[in-house]
């Protein structure tokens, strides 16, 4: 079935250092590809999202393009922040032919951003 | 609006008990789903309803959890006879209009049930 890969935590950075989390997949279909971040305590919210091949989403400075040749959606951004510590999922939407569209996570990468 | 509320934010229960857990989506969404959050296996995918009907159940994982979904609205997912392996994060999210791959799911804070 369809999967998605993503590089393991934790990740500890300093501020206003470069970020990359890397993130494959697998999929029989079209997916299209999601970052979720979890901040502490709260639930999943959408960071950003891409649709279709060479598509770029962006929020909050974090990027991420859809790469269809390397089944790739890897997030960066360029300088974090401490309030950027959190965990961080990659998903895809998987057609289950029964109408739904769920989503097929990652396993999440934990992310502390340190003064 | 208001967003996905989900109660309770925690249950502990007995093994062996049944439990109940309330999903409220967001108001005009018609697509519903149930996941699971464990340490053992990540997110996963429960059911799915569309409206009031279920098309999609194929990540229960067994026969003691169920769900319902009554006036488009507020879903119930009961978990009969709890087992410790029951034991996660449970997250509802919402779409609107009906499924769609593209169209953004909209998560619930979660009840985090632990059975004893």
């Amino acid at each position: 079935g369809d999967s998605v890969t993503q590089m393991e935590g934790p990740v500890t950075l300093s501020e206003e250092a470069f970020l990359t989390i890397n993130c494959t997949y697998t999929a029989t279909g079209y997916p299209s590809l999601f970052w979720y971040v979890q901040y502490p305590g709260e639930g999943l919210q959408l960071l950003l999202k891409a649709t279709k091949a060479d598509d770029k989403g962006s929020n909050k400075g974090f990027e991420a393009t859809y790469r269809k040749e390397t089944t790739s959606f890897h997030l960066e951004k360029g300088s974090v922040q401490v309030s950027d510590s959190a965990v961080y999922f990659c998903a895809l939407t998987t057609y289950s032919g029964a109408g739904s569209y769920q989503l097929t996570f990652g396993k999440g990468t934990k992310l502390s951003v340190i003064p | 609006g208001a967003g996905v509320s989900q109660s309770p934010s925690n249950k502990v229960t007995e093994k062996g008990k049944d439990v109940e857990l309330r999903c409220d989506p967001i108001s005009g969404h018609t697509a519903l789903y149930w996941y699971r959050q464990s340490l053992g296996q990540g997110l996963e995918f429960l059911i799915y309803f569309q409206g009031n009907s279920a098309p999609d159940k194929s990540g229960l994982p067994s026969d003691r959890f169920s769900a319902e979904r009554t006036g488009g609205s507020v879903s119930t997912l009961t978990i009969q006879r709890t087992q410790q392996e029951d034991s996660a994060v449970y997250l509802c999210a919402s779409s609107l209009v009906r499924a769609s791959g593209r169209d953004t799911q909209y998560f619930g804070p979660g009840t985090r049930l632990t059975v004893l």
